[in-house]
């Protein structure tokens, strides 16, 4: 199976800055990365597929990047609603994997 | 709307078993890839099982291979998660997730439930 990692695991921020999350796979992957957020007590929410590819209706604020092994999720100005934890995805291959998340927290 | 809806969870023992089942509505059903997805408490996401929308093409994670079948019936658009031999790992909310119609067998998932709570302990 794929391992996927991310980093930082955890991280408090404070609204209005840019924050970046990266996450790596352990065999390349292409572009078949997605992103989800998740808030306490509901269920993930897709925001970005095929690495960089914005989920109608997800803020322009929300950005993707990266191919093959190391993919980023770039959030341009953190706003208050944006406090989650992170997931990545790949469905390069069976079975699909997720990353173990990343926290975001207010500051 | 395009909606999925679980049902199915409760309680039970070591080595039960139990099916969930996921509701289906707003979409044409047997033309998207459906997955379940798991979260124990605290814990992160772990994929668990998906199905192709018109093949029946069936896949499982390393984890519950071999005691849980994904099945699906297009006519009640309807997906269901059998599971035998359950564990005390088990323990999770258990999502139903629709594949985003790219591709039958590589898909993110844009829709999601509200997930159904499986407890397994004596």
């Amino acid at each position: 199976a794929i391992r996927m990692t991310q980093s930082p695991s955890s991280f408090s921020a404070s609204t209005g800055d840019r924050v970046t999350i990266t996450c790596r796979a352990s065999q390349g992957i292409s572009n078949y990365l997605a992103w989800y957020q998740q808030k306490p007590g509901e269920a993930p929410n897709l925001l970005i597929s095929a690495a960089s590819t914005l989920q109608s209706g997800v803020p322009s604020r929300f950005s993707g990047g990266g191919s093959g092994t190391d993919f980023t999720l770039t959030i341009g100005c953190l706003q208050s609603e944006d406090f989650a934890t992170y997931y990545c995805q790949q469905y390069y291959s069976y079975p699909f994997t997720f990353g173990p998340g990343t926290k975001v927290d207010i500051k | 709307e395009v909606q999925v809806l679980e049902s199915g969870g409760g309680l039970v023992q070591p080595g039960g078993s139990l099916r969930l089942s996921c509701a289906a509505s707003g979409f044409t059903f047997n033309s998207y890839a459906m997955s379940w997805v798991r979260q124990a408490p605290g814990k992160g996401l772990e994929w668990v099982s998906g199905i192709g929308g018109n093949d029946d093409s069936t896949y499982y994670a390393d984890s519950v291979k071999g005691r849980f079948s994904v099945s699906r019936d297009n006519s009640k658009n309807t997906l269901y998660l059998q599971m035998y031999n359950l564990r005390a790992e088990d323990t999770a909310v258990y999502y139903c997730a629709k594949g985003d119609g790219t591709n039958n067998y590589y898909y993110t998932m844009d829709v999601w439930g509200q997930g159904t709570t499986v407890t397994v302990s004596s």
